[in-house]
């Protein structure tokens, strides 16, 4: 079946230092969402990408789509206290039945030291 | 307040104590879903439901039921719970559809910590 990798699993900074984490995929994607989870909270949106080589920008967090739609990454420009959490990807398969059949990324745990 | 609502929110039971954690949402979303959150696994798909009356297997749908008999409502019945069912679980919904950079935005509920004893 579909398999979606996170990469890190864990990343530690300094405030101020810049942040990246990478989700590839075992198989083309339609889309690929981005969600952040506090500690303690539950998963919240934050994008959806759907077109090839597809950049967003909100704010200090950019999005990326690769060419292939099989890999994503989202990098956060100088890190503040209120970016930690895990931030999850999820991808939606393209083409086939599983329309709806989302699969996350395992996650990376972002911490923010002062 | 648009939102989506799990009960309960914490129970610990035995095995084989048949449960329902219920789910609803007040959006008119055609699509939810449920995860659970394991530590080191992330999120992973159990069941999702197009619309009323579709629903399709996830990605670990073994040892749960849903059904989807009204658009609101989205309960996950575990008929004989079994201690490897104890996990975090969650209950998201979306409307379905668009490319735009918030279509498909699925809105999550608050959880429900599961332990079979």
């Amino acid at each position: 079946g579909q398999q979606v990798m996170q990469i890190p699993q864990y990343q530690h900074v300094q405030e101020g230092e810049d942040f990246t984490t990478y989700c590839n995929s075992s198989t083309t994607l339609s889309n690929i969402q981005w969600y952040k989870q506090r500690p303690g909270g539950h998963p919240v949106f934050l994008i959806q990408l759907v077109k090839s080589g597809e950049v967003k920008k909100q704010k200090r967090l950019t999005f990326q789509f690769g060419e292939a739609k099989k890999n994503s990454s989202l990098h956060i420009t100088a890190t503040q206290t209120t970016d930690v959490g895990t931030y999850f990807c999820a991808g939606l398969r393209a083409g086939g039945t599983s329309y709806g059949k989302l699969t996350f990324g395992q996650g990376t745990i972002l911490t923010v030291h002062p | 307040e648009a939102q989506v609502t799990q009960n309960p929110r914490y129970l610990i039971t035995v095995t084989g104590k048949k449960l329902t954690v219920t789910c609803s949402q007040n959006m008119n979303h055609e699509y939810m879903s449920w995860y659970r959150q394991d530590p080191g696994l992330g999120l992973r798909q159990i069941y999702y439901s197009m619309n009323v009356e579709v629903t399709d297997k996830g990605d670990v749908p073994e040892g749960y039921k849903v059904s989807r008999k009204e658009k609101r409502n989205f309960p996950l019945i575990l008929e004989s719970p079994s201690p490897n069912q104890t996990s975090l679980y969650f209950c998201a919904s979306s409307l379905r559809g668009g490319e735009g950079p918030r279509d498909n935005e699925q809105f999550f509920g608050p959880g429900t910590r599961l332990t079979v004893l």
